[in-house]
């Protein structure tokens, strides 16, 4: 089956470091895609990973092991307006060719003063 | 910018009416999606379209149907609302060139009574 998992909620301080985890199971693995989603708006792209390694963008890195099934997303430098849930999807091949977006169920991060 | 437009940001229906949600995106891309976003489940698809009139489910099509008419416009119907299909519906297109992400609207919260 195809399971990803991410946890639930995290807290972190202004101006800290705060990584979040991200396993996955799947089949068809062609990639990871980490959204940013602010409450009551769209997900927005924050990264792409597809091979091994490390990729930085600004405050936000993301990290992906595929012998792992293991990524993280990196933000450093919080600001209050990281608050947001942060969705980690995996993008995967199955049968007709397409590829389609497993998503997990999200993580709620809280940045406090 | 990348712009994707859904019809309503909140709607309120009765159980048993057909509901038409429309999603409109003006960057000629090919491929289109339905998703519902529920609290713990994350983002699960429901349909998706690669092409104009094309169609394919997805994980959890059932109660549910979807029309592309045009390239830019893509409708989830739900046949005969009920109680369970109350939910945030998200859409979301992106090209069907490479590993490019998705892109979301804004999402309608449906409530059905």
């Amino acid at each position: 089956g195809q399971n990803i998992d991410q946890p639930t909620e995290m807290t972190a301080t202004e101006g800290a470091i705060v990584q979040i985890n991200c396993t996955y199971q799947t089949s068809g693995f062609n990639g990871l895609f980490w959204y940013q989603q602010h409450a009551g708006e769209a997900p927005t792209f924050l990264s792409y990973n597809v091979l091994d390694g490390l990729e930085e963008k600004g405050r936000f890195s993301s990290f992906l092991s595929r012998s792992k099934g293991y990524s993280y997303l990196l933000l450093k430098e919080l600001q209050m307006k990281d608050s947001a849930s942060y969705l980690c999807a995996v993008r995967a091949e199955f049968s007709g060719g397409y590829n389609k977006l497993i998503f997990g169920a999200g993580t709620r991060l809280a940045v406090h003063p | 910018d990348v712009k994707v437009t859904q019809s309503s940001r909140y709607l309120v229906k009765r159980t048993g009416e057909k509901v038409f949600l429309e999603c409109v995106q003006d960057m000629d891309h090919e491929n289109m999606f339905w998703y519902r976003q529920d609290p713990g489940l994350g983002l699960r698809l429901i349909y998706f379209s690669y092409d104009v009139k094309m169609k394919e489910k997805g994980d959890i099509p059932e109660g549910y149907s979807v029309s592309r008419e045009k390239k830019e416009r893509f409708s989830l119907i739900l046949e005969s609302a009920s109680t369970n299909q109350t939910s945030m519906y998200l859409c979301a297109h992106r090209t069907g060139v490479g590993n490019q992400p998705q892109h979301f609207g804004d999402g309608t919260r449906l409530s059905i009574l």
